[in-house]
């Protein structure tokens, strides 16, 4: 595996499943995101992660919990989520978290029913 | 707050021809940098070109050039020689010098090429 990649490419849920997401990045890379990208809307960063370290929320809500267990791996913990929540998540990765080039991953198509 | 604004959500062009999409922004910083994202179908975001606000000359990555002006805060890219693989959403991004990690994105452009 090269690049950044996530699983699973589809995931569909009910409102009181709970689900994880995860992404891992096979760069070298010590930081990693994630976003979230609605139609028609811009891509809104969710969470930033450096050396481990949650370094950002956008003031997300806290049925989405992330987790970064090493610089390698990401995930996001998903529980009790609304229909609206339905988006494709995208994962990236870059040297650091100052570092000015991002990695995407191919993202999550993810519904919520 | 920076923002960036992409006002053609879609356009299209034949294949071989030359095709401009807009990007403008709006920030009161002056150390900054732009983006250029593709998105294919595949759902991958790859970096096209980049453009650091110090630099006068406009950036260039093979058939892909920006035109920077910075006075009007507009940051548009050309591409020539149109080619399927081109059909994908665009995305114009900004940040600051300061934040590498805060990239704030536009809504994209849809863009086909038609053969």
């Amino acid at each position: 595996e090269t690049g950044v990649t996530q699983t699973p490419r589809h995931l569909v849920m009910g409102m009181t499943n709970k689900k994880s997401l995860k992404c891992e990045q096979h760069l070298g890379h010590n930081a990693m995101y994630w976003y979230k990208q609605s139609a028609k809307k811009p891509l809104e960063l969710m969470f930033v992660y450096n050396f481990k370290e949650q370094t950002e929320n956008n003031s997300v809500p806290s049925r989405f919990s992330p987790e970064c267990p090493n610089s390698s791996h990401l995930f996001l913990h998903l529980h009790t989520l609304q229909p609206e929540d339905s988006a494709l998540y995208l994962c990236a990765s870059s040297q650091t978290s100052s570092a000015l080039e991002q990695f995407f991953g191919p993202g999550t198509r993810l519904t919520v029913l | 707050a920076q923002t960036v604004t992409q006002s053609q959500p879609e356009m299209s062009v034949q294949e071989a021809e030359t095709v401009t999409l807009s990007c403008t922004y709006d920030t009161s910083e002056s150390n900054y940098y732009l983006f250029w994202y593709k998105q294919p179908p595949s759902r991958q975001m790859i970096l096209v070109i980049r453009q650091e606000a110090y630099k006068q000359q406009n950036a260039t990555e093979n058939r892909f050039s920006v035109n920077f002006q910075k006075a009007a805060k507009s940051f548009s890219l050309k591409i020539s020689d149109s080619q399927l693989g081109d059909t994908a959403m665009y995305f114009c991004a900004f940040t600051q010098e300061t934040s590498g990690s805060r990239l704030t994105f536009g809504e994209g452009t849809q863009l086909t090429v038609n053969p």
